[in-house]
């Protein structure tokens, strides 16, 4: 069945160093998101893309990237973690037919920076 | 720019009764709407979007929305709370040629036994 993973699930780190969050997905979908989830303020959108080459920043992108080589994966980098990026994050695809299109979410990866 | 608001971060109900939960939205220009869902320890998983089809939305699990432009709502609403309806549900918008959402704060349901 297709679906979208996410690794790791669980992430302790220290702050300063740099992080990557993996977001795989297997429906050929060409867009593809990240949000981070904190208490009080749902999802906020960091980054997206529309396909392969092609990135864009959200509302919360400071200290955040990302880079789409191919339709699959959109990885999420911390250049340099802070405490303030501890959160739950969540990678989501959807296909390219518009603003109607349903979001499909992977199960989050928790990150801690300590 | 659109945004979301929901009314209630925490809606307590019996099981048995109405579950109610409120969104309001602003947007310029004609949103599209959605509920999604959120079970402990898991992602986002879609109950229902309003795509301007129809103003009365049915979604699974007996959850539906209904879209009132005068009064710019989506409240989404079942009729009898299941013990299994415990959890965290986010209203979004998306509007225009955007294909990002941008989602409400949240509201944790609970149901009492």
């Amino acid at each position: 069945d297709a679906e979208i993973t996410q690794s790791p699930r669980h992430k302790i780190t220290e702050t300063g160093r740099q992080v990557t969050l993996a977001c795989h997905q297997t429906w050929n979908h060409n867009n593809m998101f990240w949000y981070r989830q904190d208490l009080g303020h749902g999802l906020r959108l960091i980054h997206y893309s529309y396909g392969v080459q092609d990135t864009n920043k959200g509302e919360v992108s400071d200290g955040y990237s990302v880079s789409r080589s191919n339709t699959e994966d959109l990885p999420l980098t911390l250049e340099s973690a802070a405490s303030s990026q501890t959160s739950v994050y969540f990678c989501a695809s959807s296909f390219n037919r518009g603003p109607s299109d349903t979001q499909y979410f992977g199960p989050g990866t928790r990150l801690t920076v300590l | 720019a659109q945004s979301v608001t929901q009314l209630g971060s925490h809606v307590s109900v019996s099981e048995g009764a109405l579950v109610l939960l409120r969104c309001n939205y602003s947007s310029s220009v004609p949103p599209y709407l959605f509920w999604y869902v959120q079970y402990p320890n898991q992602g986002l998983q879609l109950l229902l979007k309003y795509t301007s089809a129809a103003t009365l939305v049915k979604g699974i699990n007996g959850f539906e929305a209904e879209f009132k432009k005068s009064e710019t709502s989506f409240h989404l609403t079942k009729p009898s709370a299941h013990m299994s309806d415990a959890a965290e549900y986010f209203c979004a918008v998306s509007a225009g040629s955007a294909r990002q959402l941008t989602f409400g704060s949240g509201t944790q349901l609970t149901v009492l036994p």
